[in-house]
């Protein structure tokens, strides 16, 4: 079946870059993009950016322009989403979720990044 | 850019119908689909509502998605509703203009 699978939670001071992957299997990987959309806590929904797993292009949020970086490695079906110089308020939830004519399906469980000194 | 509106809360009582809006501030509703996710706590969103009235396998015909040109809207309905249903939901559509993902705000439903 269709699955996403992300790394483990971290935990980082400021300033400190962290990367989060998301390894997709079920499916062909090159034939889907794939979003990144984060959750603060206790808030809703976010939209970070999209990458096209085929050729690597990517398109991001406005809010995000040069701090984040979505790169992807065909060999083994993973996508990776970057941010550097995170701050406390980068503390959230982040998932992958693959993209069927811009909706989200599916979900991956998600993986908790913490920015804290 | 354009926002989407939902309601913050929807309270009803079991075996019910719930109705969540979701108002579109600028541009036409049926511009571009809108999908709704279900996201229950400690849990990853997953598709309800995909193309405005879509339903993925698996999904209970309870759950139904409507889009309504006069007030710009999206509604997902929820009928005979089920203690299982309490979660957040989340709308969500397309910018053409900007390619860029527009989310609701959530609403959070209580079935109670």
């Amino acid at each position: 079946q269709v699955q996403l699978v992300q790394s483990g939670a971290e935990v980082k001071k400021p300033g400190a870059s962290v990367k989060v992957s998301c390894k997709a299997s079920g499916y062909t990987f090159i034939n889907y993009h794939m979003y990144w959309v984060r959750q603060a806590p206790g808030q809703g929904l976010e939209w970070m950016g999209i990458i096209n797993t085929r050729e690597g292009y990517t398109t991001y949020a406005q809010k995000f322009l040069g701090r984040v970086t979505m790169t992807r490695d065909t060999s083994t079906s993973t996508v990776y989403m970057e941010v550097s110089s995170p701050r406390p308020d980068d503390t959230a939830v982040y998932y992958c979720a693959r993209d069927i004519n811009n909706r989200f399906d599916p979900w991956g469980q998600g993986t908790q990044v913490t920015v804290s000194s | 850019n354009f926002v989407l509106t939902q309601p913050h809360s929807v309270s009803e009582s079991p075996g019910k119908t719930a109705t969540i809006s979701c108002t579109r501030s600028s541009g036409s509703i049926a511009s571009n689909y809108v999908q709704w996710y279900q996201q229950r706590p400690g849990s990853a969103p997953t598709t309800v509502i995909y193309e405005d009235h879509h339903r993925p396998s698996g999904v209970p015909d309870r759950f139904s998605g409507s889009v309504d040109s006069s007030s710009n809207s999206a509604s997902l309905t929820i009928s005979g509703l089920k203690t299982e249903d309490e979660a957040d939901y989340y709308c969500q559509s397309y910018d053409s203009f900007t390619h860029e993902v527009v989310f609701g705000g959530g609403t959070k439903l209580t079935v109670l």
